[in-house]
């Protein structure tokens, strides 16, 4: 089972930020959190990880909560290309990470 | 520069008969790893190699899938006797587990998938 949680499905309008929550409430201290997403049709698109801190680069911006028990993931500026599932992992390397089935997240002109 | 592929692309199979889908990893990329996704869900894991050793084959649903990477690059998913339970995308990631940057360490790259459908 997969030892994330997070909302089937969001809207966002287009050139707003979109922050998608997840829920790990039984996370352990050495594992990390994982975003990946999906484009219709592609395969899975890494964004971004974090541990402890909060994580920034290019694409997105990774907000964990102190306790570690749940995190956001932010997209400070939609585009309609960002419409995609997006996937919250938790897992303590990159080696079978085990994905639930993540949110639908749909931009909106 | 050239990511990971995978061949075909789509492929329909009558029941019982063998496939194999074929990826061709990012050169360089120790890690390979085999992912089966049924329609609207996550990938799920079925195998991993480090080079061409396969360290974990626990998610291999039967002992008709057998995978493989006899020289540590390409790697290719056999299906013997396919049943209908096996229409799926098949994904295929590489990652470079030795980079010294945080994320390319910690990043799998995608192929495109091959959708097998049993018919």
């Amino acid at each position: 089972d997969a030892k994330t949680t997070q909302p089937p499905s969001m809207d966002c309008a287009e050139g707003r930020a979109a922050n998608l929550p997840c829920n790990h409430s039984t996370i352990s201290g050495n594992e990390y959190v994982y975003w990946y997403r999906q484009i219709h049709s592609q395969g899975p698109q890494y964004i971004i990880h974090g541990l402890k801190n909060n994580e920034t680069n290019e694409m997105a911006s990774l907000i964990i909560t102190e306790d570690r028990k749940s995190s956001t993931l932010i997209l400070p500026h939609a585009t309609l290309r960002d419409t995609a599932v997006y996937y919250c992992i938790v897992g303590l390397s990159n080696y079978q990470l085990i994905w639930g089935a993540g949110t639908k997240l749909i931009i909106k002109p | 520069g050239a990511g990971v592929s995978q061949s075909p692309r789509y492929k329909v199979a009558k029941r019982g008969q063998d496939v194999a889908l074929r990826c061709d990893p990012i050169s360089g990329h120790v890690s390979l790893f085999w992912y089966q996704q049924a329609l609207g869900q996550g990938p799920e894991f079925l195998t991993y190699f480090q080079n061409e050793a396969q360290l974990d084959k626990s998610g291999l649903p039967s002992d008709r899938f057998f995978a493989e990477r006899p020289e540590g690059s390409v790697s290719t998913l056999k299906i013997q006797r396919t049943q209908q339970e096996d229409s799926a995308v098949y994904l295929c990631a590489s990652s470079d587990l030795t980079r010294i940057d945080r994320r390319t360490r910690y990043e799998q790259y995608f192929g495109p998938g091959t959708r097998l459908t049993v018919t």
